[in-house]
């Protein structure tokens, strides 16, 4: 399975923008893109996700390379309930592929926001 | 909103007991996934459904088992709990398989 990289943790001020990165130089053609978040104590939530094209969303924005072996999660400006863990995870949707419909989540950015 | 509906946030079962998670979606999503999540270790996929009465295991089904007979509900069985199954579990559901996940709020199991 592809898998992704990204920084243990990051830090923010509220009201400013966050780019949380996001390798997958493994990346095949059929793996979308996905970002979720998990606050304490709750279960993942879902922020966007993409393919090839860079998507925006009432929560966030989503900016992947041309080449697609990393991507970008845009937070336009930050709040203190954005404090989350956040997940980039690949998706492979190919029927019939080894990791059908898998979403195998790693550890995550860490992020703090300050007031 | 979808929601995805876990029956306890809180369990306490003693080794070697049976034990059973639920789990109710009520979007009329066709795949329906269980998770547990431990410190370190992130998020493991036990098992998942995209149809009723099919499953599929995932990376950690050892001492699993599950089971779909209709479209909203989704069960985890401990067969036999042990310990080392002491874990925050999760489930979730989507509607098509490229769409995002809509998880559970999670049952927090401890095995004593």
């Amino acid at each position: 399975d592809a898998k992704t990289t990204q920084p243990n943790s990051m830090e923010s001020n509220e009201e400013e923008p966050v780019h949380l990165p996001c390798n997958h130089s493994t990346i095949s053609g059929t793996d979308y893109i996905h970002w979720y978040r998990q606050l304490p104590s709750q279960g993942p939530e879902y922020v966007i996700h993409g393919l090839t094209s860079n998507v925006n969303n009432r929560m966030a924005s989503l900016a992947i390379a041309e080449d697609r072996k990393s991507s970008t999660l845009i937070l336009h400006r930050a709040t203190l309930r954005d404090a989350a863990v956040y997940y980039c995870i690949l998706r492979d949707v190919r029927t019939g592929g080894t990791s059908y419909g898998k979403l195998t989540f790693g550890q995550g950015t860490i992020l703090t926001v300050h007031p | 909103d979808v929601k995805v509906t876990q029956s306890s946030r809180y369990l306490v079962k003693r080794t070697g007991e049976k034990v059973f998670l639920e789990c109710v979606q009520d979007m009329d999503h066709e795949n329906m996934f269980w998770y547990r999540q431990d410190p370190g270790l992130g998020l493991r996929l036990i098992y998942f459904s995209y149809d009723v009465k099919m499953k599929e295991k995932g990376d950690i089904p050892e001492g699993y088992s599950v089971s779909r007979e209709k479209k909203e509900r989704f069960s985890l069985i401990l067969e036999s709990a042990s310990t080392n199954q002491t874990s925050m579990y999760l489930c979730a559901s989507s509607l098509f398989l490229a769409d995002g996940y809509t998880f559970g709020s999670g049952t927090r199991l401890t095995v004593v």
